[in-house]
């Protein structure tokens, strides 16, 4: 089935710092990825929809200059935290949709930890 | 999208059926019903979908009722592996294109042996 692959599962960086999570679509072209963060006990909330070429679209209250998304190919997109704080610290989860069947897949998910 | 009402948390025990409800009352003739789960740190997983007929796959059975107001998810042998936060999600098949799913705030199942 359709794969999206998303690294690094973990980091721990300092505040101040830069992160860079990186979705991958392994077996299909994803014109379309979107970026969700969840908190702890909470569901997951949409920040941003990228798609490949183009500037992405983010949610009310998503800063774009904080949380830059590249979607350079068909294939990756990249959402940077910058200067991060530790109220970044979150679960940040991608996802594609999938051409063949309009379904959706999900990467396994980054933990942020701003320290 | 259709609005969907789901029970906060379940429990079940380990080998039993898991009947998971979701009420969806406004959903529109061309909306299908969706499921997915998310395990504890882990990015959510499809389950079965379905437009109005009953719908099974190796995972679950997914019954919709005739008036398609409301489903429920069956895991027929529920295990520990099951435990995780289940998604109940109305939208038109495929969607509007560029458009991500909108997650509400599920149901935790919670299965014990």
């Amino acid at each position: 089935g359709a794969v999206v692959s998303q690294h690094p599962s973990r980091v721990i960086c300092k505040s101040g710092t830069s992160v860079k999570i990186e979705c991958r679509s392994l077996d299909f072209q994803a014109t379309t990825m979107f970026w969700y963060r969840q908190f702890p006990k909470q569901s997951l909330m949409l920040m941003a929809t990228s798609n490949e070429g183009s500037k992405a679209t983010y949610e009310q209250g998503v800063e774009k200059d904080k949380f830059l998304i590249n979607h350079a190919s068909l294939t990756l997109s990249t959402l940077t935290v910058t200067s991060a704080h530790p109220e970044d610290s979150s679960f940040y989860i991608c996802s594609a949709r999938v051409p063949a069947n309009y379904g959706y897949t999900f990467g396994s998910g980054t933990r942020l930890t701003v320290v | 999208d259709a609005k969907t009402t789901q029970p906060p948390s379940m429990d079940c025990a380990e080998g039993r059926a898991a009947n998971l409800p979701c009420n969806h009352s406004t959903i529109s003739g061309n909306e299908y019903v969706y499921w997915y789960r998310q395990i504890h740190s882990q990015g959510p997983q499809y389950i079965i979908h379905g437009l109005k007929n009953n719908e099974t796959n190796e995972m679950a059975s997914l019954i919709i009722t005739e008036d398609r107001k409301s489903s429920t998810l069956i895991l027929p042998h529920a295990t520990l592996r099951d435990t995780a936060v289940y998604y109940c999600i109305v939208r038109v098949a495929g969607g509007q294109a560029g458009t991500a799913l909108i997650f509400g705030k599920g149901t935790t199942l919670s299965v014990s042996s």
